[in-house]
C-alpha cells in the first residue's frame, strides 16, 4: 500500500543530543513537508521541500535541518540548538510541488514521532 | 491575534446529535478550505476541501465558508462515537502555504 512512514514512532532524547526522524513515502510526490504539533497550537511549519536537492525553511525552522537527497526520503534533525524539541513531529507529502498540493488541497501525512526530551 | 482561530474545545455531545465546528481567520487572501480529521496518536486526513465560498456536502459532513465574515463551519449529522476525533481546519491564498487551525477535540458519547 502507498503511504508515509515515519520512524521511529517514539523516542527519548537526552538534552544536547541531536536525533533524526526519518520519512519515507512511496507516492511518488515531489514535495514533502515537516510539522511540528504541539497541544492547542495547531501545525506549524518546521521545513518542505518542494524537489529533490532542494529545501526551504517553514515557520519555525530554527534548531532544524532537513536533506532530500532522494525523492522519497525527507529526515529531519532536531539538533541540541532546538529549545524545547519535546512535541510530536507529523511528515506530510503532497502531489502537486505547490507548497501546499493546492490543487487537490491534500496533504497526505505518516502517523508522527513523538519526541520526549529527558 | 493568529490568522486562524479555533475553540480548541473538548466538545463532547451524545450519539446521533448534530455537531458544529467553526474557524474564523483574518486574512482576507484565503482561497482554499479544508478540514482534517485527526484520530489519537495518527497523523491527519484530509476530510472536506472547498474552493472559495459556498457549501459543501459529503454524506453526513457539510463544509460551508461564508468569506464575507471569514467564517468557515463543519456540520457533522447523526454522529457517531467513531467520529471522536480532533478536527483541524486549514486554508491557503492561491501562493498555496496551509495555515492550521489549533484543532477542535470532538467525543461522542455512545
Amino acid at each position: 500500500d502507498g503511504g508515509i512512514t515515519q520512524s521511529p514512532k517514539y523516542l527519548f532524547r537526552k538534552e544536547g543530543q541531536n536525533v533524526t526522524l526519518s520519512c519515507e513515502q512511496n507516492l511518488n510526490h515531489d514535495a514533502m513537508y515537516w510539522y511540528r504539533q504541539d497541544p492547542g497550537q495547531g501545525l506549524r511549519l518546521i521545513y518542505y521541500s518542494q524537489i529533490v536537492n532542494d529545501f526551504q525553511k517553514g515557520d519555525i525552522a530554527e534548531g532544524y535541518s532537513v536533506s532530500r537527497e532522494k525523492k522519497e526520503s525527507f529526515p529531519l534533525t532536531v539538533t541540541s540548538a532546538q529549545k524545547n524539541p519535546t512535541a510530536f513531529y507529523l511528515c506530510a507529502s503532497s502531489i502537486s510541488p505547490g507548497l501546499a498540493g493546492v490543487d487537490t488541497g491534500e496533504l497526505f501525512f505518516g502517523e508522527g514521532s513523538r519526541l520526549t526530551v529527558l | 491575534q493568529k490568522e486562524v482561530e479555533q475553540d480548541p474545545g473538548p466538545l463532547s455531545v451524545p450519539e446521533g446529535a448534530i455537531v458544529s465546528l467553526n474557524c474564523t481567520y483574518s486574512n482576507s487572501v484565503f482561497q482554499y478550505f479544508m478540514w482534517y480529521r485527526q484520530y489519537s496518536r495518527k497523523g491527519p486526513e484530509l476530510l472536506m476541501y472547498t474552493y472559495s465560498s459556498g457549501n459543501k456536502e459529503d454524506g453526513r459532513f457539510t463544509a460551508q465558508v461564508d468569506k464575507s465574515s471569514k467564517y468557515i463551519s463543519l456540520f457533522i449529522r447523526d454522529s457517531q462515537p467513531s467520529d471522536s476525533a480532533t478536527y483541524l481546519c486549514a486554508m491557503s491564498a492561491t501562493t498555496g502555504k496551509l495555515i492550521f487551525g489549533q484543532g477542535t477535540t470532538l467525543q461522542v458519547k455512545p
